[in-house]
């Protein structure tokens, strides 16, 4: 089974530009998360869609952070404009239930991002 | 302010030894509980679950123990291989096993042959 596809692995861009993030979650799951990890610390929930529908958007900031889960498959996050601070691995998510099992959440291996 | 807190950032076992990473969190109402494995350069995995309603859960060579009196948790992994080599996060839920997850920062765990 293939897991959560996320590209670019990474991205170098000077501050004030946009940049775009794309995840593909594991077929099937109808959960998708997006969250960003700084250095040193644990992932932290920026949005959660079910299907195509942003269920807990409260943690992105929503000045320049923006995302879309168009047919409730493939999500995009994007930055606009980047600032220094925003430099971090952003990590994909996504959860379905499996019969019988917990709903836990299974990562890409993120993008990491520097903004110069 | 940090509602689930790994208090040791780094720990070092010897081969075959115990592991024993710990984990506490402030939020009493917290109802699901997970550890996460994650490598360099890599998203984290899932490892091992425990519901507020057990103390207790085991698959293999992890165990999680639950005291939610004390509101904490641990991660036993026993016998410890080098390839138990990572960063563990601990994540607790509000909403079950489908609800959001809330990370701690992470222990990162080094077995040495």
């Amino acid at each position: 089974e293939a897991g959560v596809v996320q590209s670019p692995r990474y991205k170098i861009i000077e501050k004030k530009q946009p940049v775009a993030f794309w995840c593909n979650p594991i077929s099937g799951h109808n959960t998708l998360y997006w969250y960003l990890q700084n250095l040193g610390q644990g992932p932290e929930l920026l949005i959660r869609y079910e299907n195509e529908e942003a269920v807990d958007d409260s943690q992105l900031p929503k000045d320049r952070f923006s995302a879309e889960r168009l047919k409730g498959v493939d999500s995009t996050l994007k930055i606009q404009p980047a600032e220094l601070g925003d430099s971090a691995v952003y990590l994909c998510a996504s959860s379905g239930r499996l019969a019988g099992g917990p709903n836990e959440q299974f990562f890409g291996p993120g993008t990491r991002l520097t903004v110069l | 302010d940090q509602q689930v807190k790994q208090n040791s950032p780094s720990l070092s076992v010897q081969e075959g030894r115990i592991s024993i990473l710990n984990c506490d969190y402030t939020n009493s109402m917290f109802d699901y509980f997970l550890w996460y494995k994650k490598y360099p350069a890599e998203g984290p995995t899932f490892l091992i679950s425990i519901s507020s309603i057990k103390d207790k859960n085991e698959d293999g060579r992890f165990t999680v123990f639950l005291n939610k009196s004390a509101k904490h948790l641990s991660l036993h992994i026993v016998p410890s291989q080098p390839g138990d080599s990572a960063v563990y996060f601990c994540a607790a839920s509000l909403g079950g096993s489908q609800g959001n997850l809330i990370f701690g920062k992470g222990t990162k765990l080094s077995v040495k042959p």
